[in-house]
């Protein structure tokens, strides 16, 4: 079975403070990908990781993904109240044609003015 | 990117009485779409993976009887609760994906039911 192991599941924070939500898994995905989620709405994908050891910037959030692609992170510089929402990692398991996602437990993260 | 429509938003039933959620992708043909269940505030449980013109593909411990999925075409997916009780009551959502052979899967809005 594929788990991917998300942490911290819950976190709450000043306004304008740094954070990391980090995704571990024994397994090799061939891509990660991290979401974020408002309250009675979809998931909206923030990033796809796919080369080990490879970092990608959105703004203040900047994404990571491990040399061996088994696990992740995602770091948020400066966090802003409209950061605020629900954090998801999923990869995409190696020998997956179909698409899959597995889904990391969640980041609920709030962030207080 | 691609857009997937999923109806109705949010739908109240009654104990007993079935459901049916609709999930399409508007501008690709999804030749995969999957089904997941969120409870407050926890991520996304897969619940089956279908795909178009055959049987979908079940979760362990989700009761194939009981939520009732469908792909009849390339842009339409449905999921019918059935027999729907309380503790059926979640945020169900759905995703596709098939754009350009790509493995990407695009999300749907979600649907809130709530079963009294």
């Amino acid at each position: 079975t594929q788990l991917l192991e998300q942490s911290p599941q819950f976190l709450s924070i000043q306004e304008g403070e740094n954070l990391t939500v980090y995704c571990n898994s024994s397994s090799v995905f061939s891509s990660l990908q991290w979401y974020r989620q408002e309250p009675g709405e979809g998931p909206v994908l923030l990033v796809t990781v796919v080369t080990g050891g490879e970092v990608k910037k959105l703004k203040r959030l900047t994404f990571q993904f491990g040399d061996a692609r088994k696990d992740s992170s995602l770091h948020i510089t400066a966090a802003q109240p409209g950061d605020t929402g629900l954090y998801l990692c999923a990869g995409l398991w190696s020998s997956s044609n179909t698409g899959k996602l597995i889904f990391g437990q969640g980041t609920t993260l709030q962030v207080k003015p | 990117g691609a857009v997937v429509s999923q109806h109705p938003s949010r739908v109240i039933c009654k104990s007993g009485t079935s459901v049916k959620i609709e999930c399409r992708s508007l501008d690709f043909q999804a030749t995969t779409m999957f089904w997941y269940r969120q409870f407050p505030k926890q991520s996304l449980m897969l619940m089956a993976t279908s795909n178009e013109g055959s049987k979908a593909t079940y979760e362990q411990g989700v009761e194939k009887d009981k939520f009732l999925i469908n792909h009849a075409s390339l842009t339409l997916s449905t999921l019918t609760v059935t027999s729907a009780h309380p503790e059926d009551s979640s945020f169900y959502i759905c995703s596709a994906s098939g754009v350009r052979g790509s493995t990407e899967a695009f999300f749907g809005q979600g649907t809130r039911l709530t079963v009294v």
